[in-house]
């Protein structure tokens, strides 16, 4: 069956443009999660859902990201005016529930000139 | 503060070699461990977790609370092992749902 599936999976985009970047889980999936991964590091917690409300932003690093998941489904992550500190590699994964094993997508590649 | 710690950043053995990859700990309730691993061109994946208690492509880990650590063994190492591996830490039931991972271990094992 389709793992969980992200897009782009690469962006480069210049310093102060916004970035979109999608996540299409597991079907009957219940809980999202977005980490980020700089190079060297391990993936980092951003935010993550359950159905559609999101139950912890507290990884976000400040106001110019955001997120949502409006149908319970595919997410979108969303940084503004987007900064170089921000090029990362940006990981989704979904579970069955909150405690089930959680199972990654490829990730998006993001590059900020 | 939840913290997991992976001290080395490399580590290189020979086909049929035991291998160790330490993973230690920093959790104030009771912990669920877990490790990822991510083979070259693929997507991150579970290796196993401590709760499962499941020996997995030959690998083991046994949490020691006592010292804080929840290290991967393998008492014969293969080539196809080579890939990073990620010690992570979390959701546990009542705590937080996000999985706080450590720096990994890039393993390499030489024919």
């Amino acid at each position: 069956g389709a793992g969980v599936s992200q897009s782009p999976r690469y962006k480069v985009t210049k310093r102060g443009q916004d970035v979109a970047l999608r996540c299409d889980p597991i079907s009957g999936h219940v809980s999202l999660y977005w980490y980020r991964q700089a190079l060297g590091q391990g993936p980092e917690f951003l935010t993550y859902f359950n159905y559609e409300a999101q139950q912890d932003k507290s990884g976000l690093p400040n106001d110019r990201f955001s997120a949502e998941r409006p149908e319970g489904s595919i997410s979108t992550l969303t940084i503004q005016r987007t900064e170089q500190r921000d090029s990362a590699m940006y990981r989704c994964a979904s579970s069955f529930g909150t405690y089930n094993e959680q199972f990654f997508g490829p990730g998006t590649r993001l590059t900020v000139l | 503060a939840q913290r997991v710690t992976q001290p080395e950043k490399l580590l290189s053995v020979f086909k049929g070699a035991p291998v160790e990859l330490k993973c230690n700990y920093s959790y104030s309730g009771s912990p669920e461990l877990f490790w990822y691993v991510q083979y070259s061109r693929q997507r991150l994946q579970l290796l196993l977790r401590h709760i499962s208690r499941e020996s997995i492509k030959g690998f083991t880990a046994d949490l020691n609370k006592g010292e804080t650590s929840f290290h991967l063994k393998k008492p014969f190492a293969q080539e196809e092992d080579s890939a990073m591996y990620y010690c992570a830490l979390g959701p546990s039931q009542g705590g937080s749902e996000k999985l706080v991972f450590g720096k990994g271990t890039k393993l390499t094992v030489n024919p």
